[in-house]
C-alpha cells in the first residue's frame, strides 16, 4: 500500500521561529517528491520540487530535503510568519500520479 | 499565462442527482489529472487523462467518470451523487502524458445534501 505520513498534524508557533514538517512514505520507488501550500478551502500551491536524483531545494525561506534510503522528506521553514499560515502537503509521485499525506496545519502566531 | 481554471467553484446537489465539474488546463500543457479531497484529508487520485483518453485510475467506483476534449479541457461527471461525495476536486494539469510537475486549480466544492 502506498502511504505518505505527514508529522505533525497541526503545529502552533510563535512568529520566527524556525520549524520542520515530516513526510515519510513506504515506497522507495519515488520519482520525485513534491511540497505544496493549501490555504482554507483553496486549492494547492507547488512550494518546491525535489526530483529522485536530488537531495534538497531551496526556496528563499524554504528549505525541502529528500532520503530516499529511509523515506523521508523534510520541510524547513525559516523565520516563519504569519503570512505562514497554511496546510502544508508532501506528496511523493508514483507512476503517473501522486500519493498525498494529509498535510500539517501550521499557524504562525504574531 | 493562465493557470489551471475550474468551474464551478462551488455547487450543491441532492443524493442520486449527477454533477459535471470542469477543468482547463494551464497553457501548454496537454495532460489532465483529477483528485478528490475530503474534509481533512490529502487529495486522492480519481484518474487521469491524454490524447482524450483515461490513462490510469484510482481506486473511485464507476460512477465517477471523465473526458477530455481535442483543446485538452476536461470534464468529471459524477453520477448517483452520494453524500460521500461532498468534497473538494482539484483538476491538476502536466506535460506528456506524464505528472512530473503538477500545476493545480482552484477546485470545485461539491455539497452533497
Amino acid at each position: 500500500k502506498q502511504e505518505v505520513t505527514q508529522i505533525p498534524a497541526a503545529l502552533s508557533v510563535p512568529e520566527g521561529e524556525n520549524l520542520v514538517l515530516n513526510c515519510s512514505f513506504t515506497d522507495s520507488a519515488i520519482y520525485n517528491l513534491q511540497w505544496f501550500r493549501q490555504d482554507p478551502g483553496k486549492g494547492l500551491t507547488s512550494l518546491l520540487l525535489i526530483q529522485s536524483s536530488q537531495r534538497e531545494q531551496t526556496s528563499g525561506r524554504l528549505n525541502a530535503s529528500l532520503d530516499k534510503s529511509s523515506g523521508r522528506s523534510t520541510l524547513y521553514i525559516a523565520a516563519s510568519q504569519p503570512g505562514d499560515s497554511a496546510t502544508y502537503l508532501c506528496a511523493r509521485r508514483g507512476f503517473n500520479k501522486f500519493y498525498f499525506g494529509s498535510g500539517t496545519k501550521l499557524n504562525v502566531k504574531p | 499565462d493562465a493557470g489551471v481554471t475550474q468551474s464551478p467553484t462551488h455547487l450543491i446537489k441532492t443524493r442520486g442527482q449527477q454533477v459535471t465539474l470542469r477543468c482547463s488546463p494551464k497553457s501548454g500543457h496537454d495532460t489532465v489529472s483529477w483528485y478528490q479531497q475530503a474534509l481533512g484529508q490529502g487529495p486522492q487520485f480519481i484518474f487521469q487523462y491524454y490524447e482524450e483518453e483515461e490513462r490510469q485510475r484510482g481506486n473511485f467506483p464507476d460512477r465517477f467518470s471523465g473526458h477530455q476534449f481535442p483543446n485538452y479541457s476536461s470534464e468529471l461527471n459524477v453520477n448517483a451523487l452520494l453524500l460521500g461525495d461532498s468534497a473538494l476536486y482539484l483538476c491538476a494539469s502536466s506535460l506528456g502524458g506524464g505528472a512530473n510537475v503538477l500545476t493545480f486549480g482552484a477546485g470545485s466544492r461539491l455539497t452533497v445534501l
